[in-house]
Parts: structure tokens; C-alpha cells; sequence
């Protein structure tokens, strides 16, 4: 099961920030907060990761708090393109690769 | 650079049937992942492999198999196909079998079982 929980949808306005929250009140300390989004039709692609530091590239910023317990992903300036289904996955960074999705959250960005 | 590349795209077969999807990975990386998408919910884990070796295994049947080639490319079989197989199947590569190398996804092959 996912160790993650985010709501199922969200509506962003073209132009503003999108802050999409996820709860992981479970996480252990070795492992890594980690945003995928998956556009229609397309593969999950990469966003970001962090352990508990707050990260930033030039897709979106993540800030996870103190606790761990909960983080949130801001996309800066949403577009049309941003439409997609967001998952947020905690993994620990030993052992094989598998990432457990849950069901997501589907942002949609209107004009 | 080629991202992940997973062939063919669209596959059509009849149930009690076998299937034979193929991943390429990104240029330099050596593990493998392979993962199953019902519509309408997240993928799922069903394997990794890593310079040719299997790494992990999720809850699927033995009907499911997969292999990994000198070249890292792989291939995930699956025998006696069901109904419910029907899914989108994703390949994801990486650097490394144990990292923080995020894993990078194809945009999968799309498995109809009739």
C-alpha cells in the first residue's frame, strides 16, 4: 500500500501557483520524499525529491516540514501543460528500486 | 539524448496467449524496471533487474517474466494472458540498482487482452 496520502483532484488558474499537498505521516527517517506526474497517454516523468531539506530546480519547488510528516510541491507559474495526475512516493534509498504509487492527485489548470 | 524506449506501442491479443514487450534503456543505465498500470490507478511494481540480474519482484504471478541483455535492454514476458492483463505496461531505467537516481519511465506499451 502507499504510505502516501493526497487529495484526488485540484483546479489551478493558468498563471498562478499550484500547491499540491501530500501526507506521509508514516515516513522513517531514511527515506526520500519523491514527485512524478503522469501527463495523458504518457509515462510518469520525474519532478523532484528531497530527504528534509526544502529543494527547488526548474520545474518545481518542494517543501517538506520540520516533522516529515507532510510536504507540498508548488508549481511557480502553472500552465495548460502542467494538466496531469501528481503522485508523491516515499522510498528509501537502500535496497531495490520500487516505487509504490498511490492514486494521486489530478491537477487540472484552466485558463 | 533517447529517453526510455518501449516497443511496440499498442498490442492487441487474445486471452491464454503470450506476450513479448521490450525496453531500451537510457544511454549509461544499467537497471531496469518494469511496471503495470490498470486505468485508472498508480503503476505498479513488477520487477527490477540489474546488470542482468533480477533485484526485486513484486505481487505478480509466474506468469510474469523478465530478462535483462548485455546491452541492459529487457524484456518482460508474460504467458497465458488473462483479461484482467490487460494494462499499460512502463519501463523505467537508472543509473544504478541502488541510488538516488530517480527512475526514468518510457511511455509504456499499451496491452489489450480480447
Amino acid at each position: 500500500d502507499a504510505k502516501t496520502t493526497q487529495p484526488p483532484s485540484m483546479d489551478c488558474a493558468e498563471g498562478r501557483a499550484a500547491n499540491l499537498p501530500c501526507n506521509h505521516s508514516t515516513i522513517s527517517g531514511n527515506e526520500y520524499v519523491y514527485w512524478y506526474r503522469q501527463i495523458h497517454s504518457q509515462g510518469p516523468q520525474y519532478i523532484i525529491h528531497g530527504l528534509k531539506n526544502n529543494e527547488t530546480n526548474e520545474m518545481a519547488s518542494l517543501i517538506i516540514t520540520e516533522d516529515r510528516k507532510s510536504s507540498t510541491l508548488t508549481l511557480p507559474h502553472a500552465t495548460l501543460r502542467d494538466t496531469a495526475v501528481y503522485y508523491c512516493i516515499v522510498r528509501v534509498q537502500t535496497g531495490f528500486q520500487k516505487l509504490v504509487f498511490g492514486t494521486g492527485t489530478r491537477l487540472l489548470v484552466s485558463p | 539524448d533517447a529517453g526510455v524506449t518501449q516497443s511496440p506501442t499498442h498490442l492487441i491479443k487474445t486471452r491464454g496467449q503470450q506476450v513479448t514487450l521490450r525496453c531500451s534503456p537510457i544511454s549509461g543505465h544499467k537497471s531496469v524496471s518494469w511496471y503495470q498500470q490498470v486505468l485508472g490507478q498508480g503503476p505498479q511494481f513488477i520487477f527490477q533487474y540489474y546488470e542482468k540480474e533480477e533485484r526485486g519482484r513484486g505481487n505478480f504471478p509466474d506468469r510474469f517474466s523478465a530478462r535483462q541483455f548485455p546491452n541492459y535492454s529487457s524484456e518482460l514476458n508474460v504467458h497465458a494472458l488473462l483479461l484482467g492483463d490487460s494494462a499499460l505496461y512502463l519501463c523505467a531505467s537508472t543509473l544504478e540498482g541502488q541510488s538516488s537516481s530517480p527512475l526514468h519511465f518510457g511511455n509504456g506499451t499499451r496491452l489489450t487482452v480480447t
